[in-house]
């Protein structure tokens, strides 16, 4: 079975400063990788995927992530953030035998402060 | 083209009762999945239509039911309710049924449970 952790459940952070969140996976198989960021009241939005090609994935608004398969981490990055980045974000797993099924990490708190 | 939508926005409910929360898939897609959030908690996968046709389950008790339209719209239904079935509940549609394929979520359904 997979299973996905996000290390650090609230991350304060002063605005333009960098920010790292956390995620590390198991699974025995092959693994697609999401980043999704949800705001107060809101469903999810994508913010960014790995399936395959390239382990450096990038989004339309400045964050970064890394597949690596040696330490089974997708940690997301983010040079300089801004207030708009607060919000919660989940990592999530879907592998090549669950087919349908994606497992999401308990999320990880980013505060921006100004 | 229209994203993924959600009613009712809120809902409140008894113990004992049920209810049936309702999903319209993004334009283009076959496949609803459905999720739970608990406060503090990241998505729990309830199980997936594709096609009409349940495709992958989560672990949830057989009172967690569901049906997909031609249309691809779905319905969850939630019978005997329990006060630990308050949460957020949250749709997200794909293009295909597969592991490798992007879920689009909608806002969610904000269920209380007394």
């Amino acid at each position: 079975a997979q299973s996905v952790t996000q290390l650090d459940s609230q991350v304060p952070v002063f605005e333009e400063a960098p920010v790292e969140l956390r995620c590390n996976y198991s699974s025995s198989v092959s693994v697609y990788l999401f980043w999704y960021v949800q705001y107060p009241n809101q469903g999810l939005q994508l913010l960014l995927k790995y399936l395959s090609g390239s382990t450096l994935v990038e989004s339309i608004n400045g964050f970064e992530a890394e597949f690596n398969k040696s330490q089974t981490s997708f940690h997301l990055r983010k040079p300089s953030v801004h207030i708009s980045d607060t919000a919660e974000y989940f990592c999530a797993v879907s592998a090549s035998n669950t087919g349908n099924q994606f497992y999401f990490g308990t999320g990880t708190s980013l505060t921006v402060i100004p | 083209e229209t994203g993924v939508t959600q009613s009712p926005t809120h809902l409140i409910k008894t113990r004992g009762q049920q209810v049936t929360l309702r999903c319209s898939s993004q334009s283009g897609h076959n496949t609803v999945s459905w999720y739970q959030q608990a406060l503090g908690q990241g998505p729990q996968f309830i199980f997936q239509y594709y096609r009409e046709e349940e495709n992958g389950r989560g672990n949830f008790p057989p009172r967690f039911s569901g049906l997909q339209f031609p249309n691809y719209s779905s319905e969850l239904n939630v019978n005997a309710l329990e006060l630990d079935d308050s949460a957020l509940y949250l749709c997200a549609s794909s293009p295909r049924g597969g592991s490798m394929y992007t879920q689009y979520f909608g806002p969610g359904t904000r269920l209380t449970v007394l």
